[in-house]
């Protein structure tokens, strides 16, 4: 069955960087769009990036962009978020999901997600 | 603020049917499939609707998507107090090239 485990979150100072990953199986993971979505504590679904199945091509929201850089391996069936110059507004929990074989927010499984808390 | 517009809450009692509107514009539901998602607390989202009105298998029937223009409508139908939950539409949009959500609603079985 396919499973995404996120894994990397905690606490962190503003101004510094955290790398999130997010473990795949049970799919063809190269064949897939991937995303990662975030939720602020008590707010709503935010999506944050999505990257091609080939890693080609990667869009981001304007909130991350310049920040943020998702990156994958398709050979080892992992998704990572690298996030730099952490605010408190970056405060959420970052759930990876599977998107389809085109970029559209068909998004058929989800990980359990992974806090990030920024905060001094 | 979202650019996708949702009611905050909504409710109805057992059995009611009850609807919950998604607005957008030209460059999002107007030309792209919407997409449905439902979120209990403390969990991660799980679609329900896609491409504007197919069900995933294991989706009840009671839950029914429509789309027409800009905006879009999730339908429950005979509501059941399961169904309390937040719901939320999405959308691509070709002119941000960004995947946008609803602000969510919020359910509640009265």
């Amino acid at each position: 069955q396919v499973q995404l485990v996120e894994s990397g979150g905690g606490v962190v100072q503003p101004g510094r960087s955290l790398r999130l990953s997010c473990a795949a199986s049970g799919f063809i993971f190269n064949s897939y769009d991937m995303y990662w979505v975030r939720q602020a504590p008590g707010k709503g679904l935010e999506w944050v990036v999505v990257v091609s199945y080939d890693g080609r091509n990667e869009y981001y929201a304007d909130s991350v962009k310049g920040r943020f850089t998702v990156s994958r391996d398709n050979s080892k069936n992992t998704l990572y978020l690298q996030m730099n110059s952490l605010k408190t507004e970056d405060t959420a929990v970052y759930f990876c999901a599977k998107g389809d074989t085109v970029i559209t927010p068909y998004l058929d499984y989800w990980g359990r997600g992974t806090l990030v808390t920024v905060s001094s | 603020q979202s650019v996708l517009t949702q009611p905050p809450s909504a409710s109805g009692t057992p059995g009611q049917r009850v609807t919950i509107s998604c607005s957008g514009s030209s460059s999002n539901i107007g030309n792209n499939y919407v997409y449905w998602y439902q979120q209990f607390p403390g969990t991660a989202p799980k679609l329900l609707i896609y491409r504007n009105n197919q069900r995933p298998s294991g989706v009840p029937d009671r839950f029914s998507g429509s789309k027409s223009g800009t905006s879009a409508s999730l339908a429950i139908t005979g509501l059941r107090s399961e169904d309390e939950s937040d719901y939320y539409c999405a959308a691509w949009d070709d002119r941000l090239k960004s995947v946008l959500f609803g602000g969510g609603t919020k359910m509640t079985v009265l």
